[in-house]
């Protein structure tokens, strides 16, 4: 069974600065997805970026990065120039590649509170 | 806006009742998913359905049954509602193949029941 590790509870970073979320995995899959979502207060789940397991580069989304590591079954992620408005729960998260049938699977998440 | 529409948004009843908790997923998607959270167990899988059909099973209480109409919506039914089903439930849905599969999972905002 694959499971999702989420080392760091919370975390807080001043405005403007650079933090970095971790997130490890483990799975006996080859090909897979993970992502990393962002809940706010408000609770809604928002999708902040995306990597497929097959692609060597890193994914980049405006502010966001990732760092995948697939040997180390490692994926951190970067928040660049971070904003008041990032401040959420974060939620790394793994899908097994199987067509139809697959379920994201969360760590329990990092609260991150981006300070003035 | 994921697309994703969950109703009802907040509902609040006693121990022992039924409910009902409805999805429809985005324009064309045929997957939906259902996932609790709750404080003390986070993301939970619940179940999926394919175009119709159950596809995966995850921590799903028998007291819980859900289906997927031939319109694609979706329903969670929680029955004997007991004070540890408080929690927010989400429906999430997924695209069913093709050059609009991306793998990833896009969310309703929740419905949060409250048993009191």
């Amino acid at each position: 069974a694959q499971t999702v590790t989420q080392s760091q509870p919370e975390m807080s970073v001043q405005e403007a600065e650079t933090v970095t979320l971790s997130c490890t995995y483990d799975t006996s899959e080859n090909n897979y997805y993970l992502f990393w979502y962002k809940q706010p207060p408000s609770r809604q789940m928002i999708l902040v970026i995306r990597q497929e397991a097959y692609k060597q580069q890193n994914a980049t989304e405006n502010r966001f990065s990732v760092n995948f590591q697939k040997a180390a079954k490692s994926f951190s992620l970067k928040i660049s120039d971070s904003q008041l408005g990032d401040t959420a729960m974060y939620f790394c998260a793994f899908m097994r590649e199987g067509g139809s049938q697959g379920n994201l699977i969360f760590g329990k998440g990092t609260k991150l509170s981006v300070k003035p | 806006d994921s697309g994703v529409t969950q109703t009802p948004k907040h509902l609040i009843t006693a121990t022992g009742q039924r409910v009902t908790l409805r999805c429809s997923p985005r324009s064309g998607d045929l997957s939906v998913y259902w996932y609790q959270q709750s404080l003390d167990q986070g993301l939970q899988f619940l179940i999926q359905y394919y175009n119709g059909e159950e596809r995966a099973k995850g921590n799903i209480l028998e007291r819980f049954s859900a289906q997927q109409f031939p319109d694609l919506h979706s329903e969670l039914n929680l029955s004997s509602l007991e004070l540890g089903d408080s929690a927010l439930y989400f429906c999430a849905s997924r695209g069913g193949g093709g050059t609009l599969y991306t793998g990833e999972l896009f969310f309703g905002e929740g419905s949060r029941l409250t048993v009191l």
